[in-house]
């Protein structure tokens, strides 16, 4: 079975740039996470999709980060415009179901803003 | 006072040692506790995963959870060099749904030295 795949790996850009993470979850998984993880800190979530369908994103800043999960499969994640305070690992994580744990990781995409 | 506190160590043990990981929380209608491992530049992998109180055993890992004390603990026993990451505690109110989403702990860092 693929993992949790997640493009680029890396990402520099400058503060006020925007960008953007691809993540293509296990195949058939329905829940799909974002998970943001600073250095030093333990992951914390951002945004929980189910199918297409948005569960959770009390925790997203919504000024400046948006998510989607067209055709229940694929995520973006965009950050417009990034602060130097958005430098962290994006995670993303799927389940097959939303009361079906574990959560599956990928490797993350580490952002630098300069 | 963080909802789930955890030691960041490092902590430095030899071949063959018997390692005691921790986490206290604060929020007592935490049902659900995992343990992840996270390999340096890696998505975290679940380990353990326990509901409520008591015990668990997997090969070389036992989870313990003392909800009276609102602690729990990862033991490894016979540690190797190829334990050595990033061992991340969480837990979420509910098995699923926004309850379910996971609350991780900063994480201790774990080197097992030859």
């Amino acid at each position: 079975e693929a993992g949790v795949a997640q493009s680029p790996r890396y990402k520099i850009i400058e503060k006020r740039q925007s960008v953007a993470f691809w993540c293509n979850p296990i195949s058939g998984h329905a829940t799909l996470y974002w998970y943001q993880q600073i250095l030093g800190q333990g992951p914390k979530l951002l945004i929980q999709f189910q199918n297409n369908g948005v569960v959770d994103d009390s925790q997203l800043p919504k000024d400046r980060f948006s998510a989607e999960r067209l055709k229940g499969v694929d995520s973006t994640l965009k950050i417009q415009p990034a602060k130097l305070e958005d430098s962290a690992v994006y995670l993303c994580a799927s389940s097959k179901d939303i009361l079906n744990q574990p959560q599956h990781f990928g490797d993350g995409t580490r952002l630098s803003i300069l | 006072q963080k909802e789930v506190e955890q030691d960041p160590g490092p902590l430095s043990v030899p071949e063959g040692a018997i390692v005691s990981l921790n986490c206290t929380y604060s929020n007592s209608a935490f049902q659900y506790f995992m343990w992840y491992r996270q390999y340096s530049r890696k998505g975290p992998e679940l380990l353990m995963y326990t509901y409520s109180s008591g015990n668990k055993e997997d090969g070389r890992f036992t989870a313990q959870v003392d909800k009276s004390s609102k602690y729990i603990s990862l033991f490894i026993r016979d540690s190797q060099p190829s334990d050595s990451a990033t061992y991340l505690c969480a837990m979420s109110r509910s098995y699923g749904g926004s309850q379910g989403n996971l609350i991780f702990g900063k994480g201790t860092k774990l080197s097992v030295k030859p």
